[in-house]
């Protein structure tokens, strides 16, 4: 069946620096999705992106944060200087067009990445 | 804005009883309704999703929710659970039209033999 594959599993990384997190959405899907928990806390959404611009973002997502789909196959989120309160687990998604369903697409998630900034 | 509840942080169980995770969620406009689980180290799964129609909703690995409009909840249910349902379970909301998925705390499901 296929997936959504995260790299890396793990990451960690100096405050102030920058990160790329990739994520290789299921293959035919065209909607891709940015999530992230942070350490006890709920799954909260980031950003929703689609024919290649940004179709929603959260409040979370400021200036900082940047997505992008660089090819065919992967989609990545970037960190630009990080801080401690960045240290999450970060979910990748995607999803079908399912015509007339919109909101109603079974979202498929990738298995994280944890990021922790020191 | 919408909002998800979700009334239990820990529901610990013996195998083979039945279990309800509560879920109850508030919005000014119509949406979706979802659960997922996670198993430890892994992404979200979908377990079952009310988009219309018949309000129980029947999933995979034997789970069904009901959708309660009245009372604004869409609990999960199973009638008899296994050691292997030891996860965590998410209810989740998302507008109809819209992409942002709101997300509950989260009940932990711990199956005790």
């Amino acid at each position: 069946e296929p997936e959504v594959t995260q790299t890396p599993s793990h990451q960690v990384t100096q405050m102030g620096q920058e990160v790329i997190l990739r994520c290789v959405p299921i293959s035919n899907h065209l909607y891709f999705y940015w999530y992230r928990q942070i350490l006890g806390q709920k799954v909260e959404f980031l950003v929703s992106f689609y024919n290649n611009e940004i179709s929603e973002k959260s409040e979370i997502f400021d200036d900082q944060f940047s997505v992008e789909r660089p090819d065919g196959s992967n989609f990545t989120l970037k960190i630009r200087s990080t801080k401690l309160e960045d240290s999450a687990m970060y979910f990748c998604a995607s999803s079908e067009l399912e015509r007339g369903l919109a909101g109603g697409e079974t979202q498929y998630f990738g298995p994280g990445t944890r990021l922790l900034v020191l | 804005a919408q909002s998800v509840t979700q009334l239990d942080s820990q529901v610990p169980v013996f195998e083979e009883a039945p279990v309800e995770l509560r879920c109850n969620y508030s919005s000014s406009v119509s949406v979706y309704l979802f659960w997922y689980v996670q198993y430890p180290n892994q992404g979200l799964q979908l377990l079952l999703k009310y988009l219309s129609g018949s309000t129980l909703v029947k999933g995979i690995n034997g789970f069904e929710a009901e959708f309660n409009k009245s009372q604004t909840s869409f609990h999960l249910r199973k009638p008899s659970v296994h050691i292997s349902d030891t996860a965590e379970y998410f209810c989740a909301v998302r507008k109809t039209g819209g992409f942002k998925t709101i997300f509950g705390a989260g009940t932990r499901l711990f199956v005790k033999a």
